[in-house]
This record gives structure tokens, C-alpha cells and sequence, in this order.
């Protein structure tokens, strides 16, 4: 596609609820970031897949957070037994190393809200 | 531990006067510095970088400065414009392609 297309662009759910959150990144781009925004906090990176390289889970805040890539392509985010504070706007980011610019380009985001 | 620092919130500039944003950095493995602006509703766009072996980077309207002994960077509008309106982000990385750091983010208004 011709961005990084996130989905649901919005998601309620019950505290306790798993939820997953998709990421399509941009076609050919090799690396793919999750990043989340909290109300007035910058944004905090979550975790890193480049290539076939092993993911960089550094910012997983616990052991509910888990996120694959299949394929090299899409990704998805998975968060166990959701709490309220994982409510955040939860964005994703590819990029093509090796281009000039070096910026990612972010999707649309999903915004979480556990109730 | 916040390794990268937004310390004002919000900026406002008349319209075709200069925009300066700030930001600095704690960490000195840093190597390369971006910047991001986002509009409501929309996500970050990448705006300009630089990477440490140089001091200054131009593209049209917009500078950004970094101060590797300080461990500042900025960024330039000039002239403002009504339609620079966002959230400037700035961001930090110790390696090419690997995770950035954000700021928390300077909310700029241009008044016309």
C-alpha cells in the first residue's frame, strides 16, 4: 500500500480482554517499529523487527506485551489481560534502511481504550 | 529516565517570523536526530534529520543545528506559516536504523 496502514483505528475493551492490533507496513520497507503515545507523553518505543533479525523487545513494559512479524511484512501487537493503563494511542512505523532520509513513516495509529 | 527533552510544551509565532525549537539529549551515543511533526488525527511525519558529523542540515524553510558538545538540537522555520501549525517532535538514535527516542513534543502555532 502506499502508507502504513494500522487497524482498528479504534478499540474499547474490557479490562481483563486480550487485544490485538495489526500493522501493514509499507511494501519492501524492512524494518518495523511499535511505538505508543500516551495523553501528552511523547512517544515510547515498544519494540523493533528488522529483516530476519531476533526483534528488539527492549520496550515491552511487561510480559503481557508481545508483538510477531509474519513474513517480513504485517506485524501484529498482542496485549494480555488488558488494564487501564495500557490505554494509549499504540502507532507503528516502517522504514526502508539504507534510504537517505532515514525518517520512518507512521501509520494512523490505533487509539486503546480499556474500560 | 527521559534521554530526550522538549522542555517547552508549546510556541507561538507570528506568521513569517522565525520558529526556533528546542530540544536536548542526554545520552552521548547518540548519533543521528530527527525531527517529526504531527497534525491532529494524523500520525508523525518525518520532517528533517541530521546525524552527528555535521552541525547544520537545510531543506527550504527548515534548519536543524546540532550542538554535539552541548547536546542541543533545533529546528528553524522561517517564515512561519499559518499551515506549520503541529506537534514537533524530536527524536534520537544511537544507530542507524535502530529504535529512536522521542521527545514529548512542542505544540507550535503560527498566527496570521
Amino acid at each position: 500500500g502506499a502508507g502504513v496502514s494500522q487497524s482498528p483505528s479504534n478499540k474499547v475493551t474490557e479490562k481483563g480482554k486480550d487485544v490485538e492490533l495489526r500493522c501493514d507496513p509499507i511494501s519492501g520497507h524492512t524494518a518495523l517499529y511499535w511505538y505508543r503515545q500516551s495523553l501528552g507523553q511523547g512517544l515510547e518505543f515498544l519494540i523493533y523487527f528488522q529483516g530476519n533479525s531476533a526483534p528488539d523487545k527492549s520496550g515491552l513494559p511487561s510480559d503481557r506485551f508481545s508483538a510477531e512479524r509474519t513474513g517480513g511484512s504485517v506485524s501484529t501487537l498482542t496485549i494480555q489481560r488488558t488494564e487501564q493503563r495500557d490505554s494509549a494511542m499504540y502507532r507503528c512505523a516502517s522504514s526502508l534502511l539504507g534510504s537517505t532520509n532515514y525518517g520512518y513513516t507512521f501509520g494512523s495509529g490505533t487509539r486503546l481504550t480499556v474500560v | 529516565d527521559q534521554q530526550v527533552k522538549q522542555n517547552s510544551p508549546s510556541l507561538s509565532v507570528q506568521e513569517g517570523r522565525i520558529s526556533i525549537l528546542n530540544c536536548d539529549y542526554t545520552n552521548s551515543m547518540f548519533d543521528y536526530f530527527l525531527w517529526y511533526k504531527k497534525y491532529p488525527a494524523e500520525g508523525p511525519t518525518f520532517l528533517i534529520s541530521i546525524s552527528s558529523i555535521k552541525d547544520k542540515n537545510e531543506d527550504g524553510r527548515f534548519t536543524v543545528f546540532l550542538n554535539k558538545s552541548a547536546k542541543h538540537l533545533s529546528l528553524h522555520i522561517v517564515p512561519s506559516q499559518p499551515g506549520d501549525s503541529a506537534v514537533y517532535f524530536c527524536a534520537a538514535s544511537a544507530e542507524y536504523g535502530n529504535k529512536l527516542v522521542f521527545g514529548a513534543g512542542t505544540i507550535l502555532r503560527v498566527k496570521s
